[in-house]
């Protein structure tokens, strides 16, 4: 069955530092990928997506995140976290049009300042 | 544009009771898709309502079930419930459902605990 890893759990960071968070899925084909963050007490909102073309795509609030078809990877990253990002990040992916988003367990980030 | 709502935010039932929570999507999107998220689980797919006809299933027992009427609403029913079954429940509209291009946009959930 097709699946997404998220390898971190829980990251803990210090304003100003570096982000990267790992996706990866299980699927050769073409996919649709996306990334969701939920901040305490919201709803789930969309942070960037990609469909097709440029590998690098920019979302929300500074996040951009890299498609590597050849490590079926979608890493999230941001090059200057603050204490707001303070959420848990979820990857999704869908693999054929019309299916359903599978969703990694997610990975909890916490930014001390 | 109103966003998704999910009616109610909180529940507290009782082992073998039933329970059924409601999804009002963004107007003009006629997918409607329902997740359960549990602490290290992630979200896990329940199921997907499209023009009224459930087009894609997850791996969840009989016990949960779901409906959508013409006017694209969404409702989602749990029978005999059981302990596992506290989580928290998530609606997602779309346009299309599964199209590409197509996005997911979530309601807040509703917090059902199973006493």
């Amino acid at each position: 069955a097709q699946s997404v890893s998220q390898h971190n759990h829980h990251v803990i960071l210090s304003e100003a530092a570096s982000l990267e968070l790992g996706c990866n899925y299980s699927y050769g084909g073409t996919v649709n990928l996306f990334w969701y963050v939920q901040y305490p007490g919201q709803h789930l909102q969309l942070l960037l997506k990609y469909f097709s073309g440029d590998p690098l795509v920019k979302g929300i609030k500074g996040f951009e995140a890299e498609f590597i078809k050849s490590k079926f990877s979608f890493n999230l990253r941001k090059p200057s976290v603050q204490w707001s990002d303070t959420a848990e990040y979820f990857c999704a992916v869908r693999i054929q049009a019309g299916t359903a988003l599978i969703f990694g367990k997610g990975t909890t980030l916490s930014v001390s300042s | 544009k109103a966003g998704v709502t999910q009616t109610p935010r909180y529940l507290i039932k009782t082992r073998g009771q039933q329970v059924t929570l409601s999804c009002s999507p963004i107007s003009g999107h006629r997918s409607v898709s329902w997740y359960q998220q549990t602490p290290g689980q992630g979200l896990q797919f329940l199921f997907e309502y499209f023009s009224e006809t459930q087009r894609n299933k997850g791996n969840f027992p009989g016990r949960f079930s779901g409906r959508q009427f013409s006017n694209s609403r969404s409702e989602m029913n749990v029978s005999t419930l059981e302990l596992g079954d506290s989580a928290l429940y998530l609606c997602a509209s779309s346009t299309t459902g599964g199209g590409t291009g197509d996005i997911q946009y979530f309601g807040a959930g509703t917090r059902l605990s199973v006493l």
